[in-house]
Formats: C-alpha cells, structure tokens, sequence
C-alpha cells in the first residue's frame, strides 16, 4: 500500500509570513502526528491528530496549529514565521496512536529568511 | 517533565563490532519503546521496538532490551556492517501513551 506522502517537499518563506503543509497518511491510519526536526533539538513532538481531534500537543507556541479532515488528511500551518521555525517538519502516520508503529513521511523542508 | 535521554551522542566503530545506545526515559507509566533509523536525506525508520509487559526481544542483528525499574532500555546491534551507519532515535510514550517523545539521536558510523 501507498506510504505517508507529505506535499510540498520544499518551502521558502520570508518572516512574518504563513505556511501550511499537508499530510496524507497511510489508507486505514486514522492518526496522524507531527514533529520538528532540527540539527540542534533533534525530533521534537507538535501534535496528534485522531478522527479530526486534537488529542495530545506538544510545548510549542499557538502559531503551530493543525486540523485533520474527514479521509485522516492532515495539515499543519504556522503563522507568523520566525527564523527560528526554519526544519524538516515530519508527519507520521499510525493506526492508532503513539504507542503503536508509526510510519513517516519524507517530510517538508521549510526554510524562512 | 517529558524528555528522553539518549547517549551517545555518537558512536564509531569497526566493521564486524557490536555496538550500543542506551536511553532513560522518567514517565513510569511509559508503555512502549521504539527505536528508528534515519539514513542521511531519508525519513526515519521503524527498525524494532519493545513494550513495557517483555524485557528483550530480537530481531536478527538487532535488539533491543527494557529495565522498567531503572528507567532505562538500550539497542545492540551485533556483527556491525557499513550499511548500519545512520542516526538512530529511541523514543517512548508519555501522557498515557499519548505521545512519542525522543531522544536526541546517536550518529553511528561504521568504518569498513
């Protein structure tokens, strides 16, 4: 079956601006969660997504925010940018949740100047 | 708080070699204990993981053992080869298995 596709795979940004990414996950995976990753901190955990419910999020400012829709489609957007929001985001994509296997997508490459 | 420690940082070993990454986590109740493998450029991948009710498991070169009282599991990897050279993750479940926290990540490299 198809994997965890993530559009686009490359974004630049200007500060100040905002930016959404999606996420499709595996057909049948009703949870989706996303992560930071960045040289310096390494995998850090956004939030969980599960039947279009918020239902864990991790310490990060209201400008990260995220949705879920209907077919487990997922997005993520950020408002505000700063320099510092400049990573490889990472969805994942698991049948239930966290404590269960989660498969990654190749990720977005966001880079704000 | 929520943090998973991990060391170390890096690893260099030669070809033929076992080597070892350990981890401590500080959630009691944290249940489930994977480890990924993230090749340069690649997505991270599921290589093996552990839950809180078993205290070894293996799968060929790879595996992967859980001290619940210390707080702490560790991967080994025996018989190193150069294709295992990646960044490696150990994560766990916190928040009643709500979320997946991470380690820092350990770069191995295997030198032929």
């Amino acid at each position: 079956k198809a994997g965890v596709t993530q559009t686009p795979r490359y974004l630049i940004k200007t500060r100040g601006q905002q930016v959404t990414l999606s996420c499709s996950p595996i057909s049948g995976h009703r949870s989706v969660s996303w992560y930071q990753q960045t040289p310096g901190q390494g995998l850090q955990f956004l939030f969980e997504y599960f039947s279009e419910t918020q239902r864990n999020k991790g310490n990060f400012p209201g400008r990260f925010s995220g949705r879920q829709f209907s077919n487990s489609r997922s997005e993520m957007n950020v408002s505000t940018l700063e320099l510092g929001d400049s990573a490889l985001y990472l969805c994942a994509s698991s049948l239930q949740g966290a404590a269960y296997e989660q498969y990654f997508g190749p990720g977005t490459r966001l880079t704000v100047t | 708080g929520e943090n998973v420690e991990q060391h170390p940082s890096t690893l260099s070993v030669q070809e033929g070699d076992s080597a070892v990454i350990k981890c401590t986590y500080s959630d009691s109740a944290s249940n489930y204990f994977p480890w990924y493998k993230q090749e340069l450029g690649k997505r991270p991948q599921l290589i093996i993981d552990i839950r809180s009710n078993v205290g070894e498991k293996k799968d060929q070169r790879i595996a992967v053992t859980l001290n619940k009282t210390a707080k702490h599991f560790s991967l080994h990897i025996t018989e190193t080869q150069p294709e295992d050279s990646a960044v490696y993750f150990c994560a766990a479940t916190y928040n009643q298995g709500g979320k997946l926290i991470f380690g820092q990540g350990t770069e191995l490299s295997v030198k032929p």
